[in-house]
């Protein structure tokens, strides 16, 4: 079947720090892969995505890589600031169906 | 408006009533998506359609739940003889393409759902 594993929070990280949170996923088919965010008090919105292997999704200095024979899509940024501070949703999508991990809670403090 | 939209934003029902809950997806979109989301969890996947046509109901969780677009525009999610464990956000997400396209999907705020 199809699922996410992401890695799990929270995760507490001061200004200009650097962030990885993983992500691997098991998909049938060739999946496309998302990064969704959650700001507090709004809804999911885009960061970034990839469609095929090797791409490689950015947006807002954040990253990430489709790493096919990893079944990975890990999420960097070099250097994190306050405003970053949300959840992050790896999201796989195969068929009609995202699917979502449990969600990585980011604090950056100053 | 200009994004999805989704009313209302809070309810709270009696365990044993019945709930609608509404979704104004973005104009023009194919694509209409509900989701389920239990505090601290991700997101699952309820139901989608194209246009009008309920292409995919596996993720509905019981028959209790019932989901329509009658004119492949404005969507209702509904819930009968509501249970606690149907507390969660409910989530409508739409999109321009059909998913074989697997373009982005846009999300609306959600609708927090507490049976008490």
């Amino acid at each position: 079947g199809n699922s996410v594993t992401q890695m799990e929070g929270p995760v507490t990280l001061s200004e200009e720090a650097f962030l990885t949170i993983n992500c691997t996923y098991t998909a049938t088919g060739y999946p496309s892969l998302f990064w969704y965010v959650q700001y507090p008090g709004e809804g999911l919105q885009l960061l970034l995505k990839a469609t095929k292997a090797d791409d490689k999704g950015s947006n807002k200095g954040f990253e990430a890589t489709y790493r096919k024979e990893t079944t990975s899509f890990h999420l960097e940024k070099g250097s994190v600031q306050v405003s970053d501070s949300a959840v992050y949703f790896c999201a796989p999508i195969t068929g009609n169906q995202f699917y979502f991990g449990t969600g990585t809670s980011l604090t950056v403090i100053p | 408006g200009a994004g999805v939209s989704q009313s209302p934003r809070y309810k709270v029902a009696k365990r044993g009533q019945d709930v609608a809950l509404r979704c104004d997806p973005i104009s023009g979109h194919v694509s209409l998506f509900w989701y389920q989301q239990a505090l601290g969890q991700g997101p699952e996947f309820l139901t989608y359609f194209q246009n009008e046509a309920q292409l995919d109901k596996s993720g509905l969780p019981s028959d209790r739940f019932f989901a329509e677009r009658p004119e492949g525009s404005v969507s209702t999610l509904k819930i009968q003889r509501t249970q606690q464990e149907d507390s969660a956000v409910y989530l409508c997400a739409s999109s321009l393409a059909n998913q074989g396209a697997r373009t982005e999907a846009f999300f609306g705020q959600g609708t927090r759902l507490t049976v008490v």
